[in-house]
């Protein structure tokens, strides 16, 4: 099973709204990483957030992580239509090296 | 962009022959990773690398091999291509606790 799932699975908002994204998962990590795919393309890094940190901020991008509860969550604010995409969160451990993705939120901004 | 290049970028092949994906990167990072995306399934790890000739096997494996004799070439075989193997395959790259970089992708029919 995959290490992330990510919620809701489909979020349709007014452009101008705020999105707000959760992610959970299973195990221990060492960072957690967001990412978004417009359709039919390669994944793009958004942001990294390690897991000494608690909220890490990139422009209209919000990203907390709570270590105890096994979760993040990615909030954009002030969406456009360019925000239209697929977000996938991931999470890496050092003990198995491994780079685990979620299921992914296909967010879709109404102009 | 990353320097990360994916070939081919399509191939339609039949069911039972081998197929070779090539993923080729010129940053020299350590990880490299292949993974396979499906509709509902967000990105499922096939199998990774964590050096020359250092690989490891992910959540979706059966059925794939890989190698990497060159730091900068990391190949996935499909022994005998079934369909269920059909999907878009991605690689991507990245250094120790830092950010991936993906491929475009890979779309590979199996008739």
């Amino acid at each position: 099973s995959q290490q992330g799932e990510e919620d809701p699975q489909a979020l349709s908002i007014q452009e101008g709204e705020n999105a707000t994204m959760n992610c959970s998962y299973k195990t221990s990590i060492n960072n957690l990483q967001w990412y978004r795919q417009n359709s039919g393309r390669g994944l793009v890094h958004l942001i990294l957030i390690r897991s000494n940190e608690r909220e890490k901020h990139s422009g209209r991008l919000r990203v907390t992580l709570d270590t105890s509860k096994k979760s993040s969550s990615l909030l954009i604010t002030a969406s456009r239509a360019a925000d239209t995409a697929s977000y996938f969160c991931a999470t890496y451990n050092f003990g198995n090296e491994k780079l685990t993705f979620g299921t992914g939120t296909r967010l879709t901004i109404i102009p | 962009d990353a320097g990360i290049t994916q070939s081919p970028r399509h191939k339609v092949t039949e069911t039972g022959t081998p197929v070779t994906l090539r993923c080729h990167q010129t940053e020299n990072h350590r990880y490299m990773y292949w993974y396979r995306q499906d509709p509902g399934h967000g990105l499922r790890l096939i199998h990774y690398s964590y050096g020359v000739k250092d690989t490891d096997k992910g959540e979706v494996s059966d059925g794939y091999s890989v190698s990497r004799s060159k730091t900068e070439d990391f190949l996935l075989t499909l022994e005998s291509a079934t369909s269920s193997q059909t999907s878009v395959y991605f690689c991507a790259i990245s250094g120790v606790d830092t950010e991936a970089f993906f491929g475009q992708g890979t779309r590979l029919t199996v008739v």
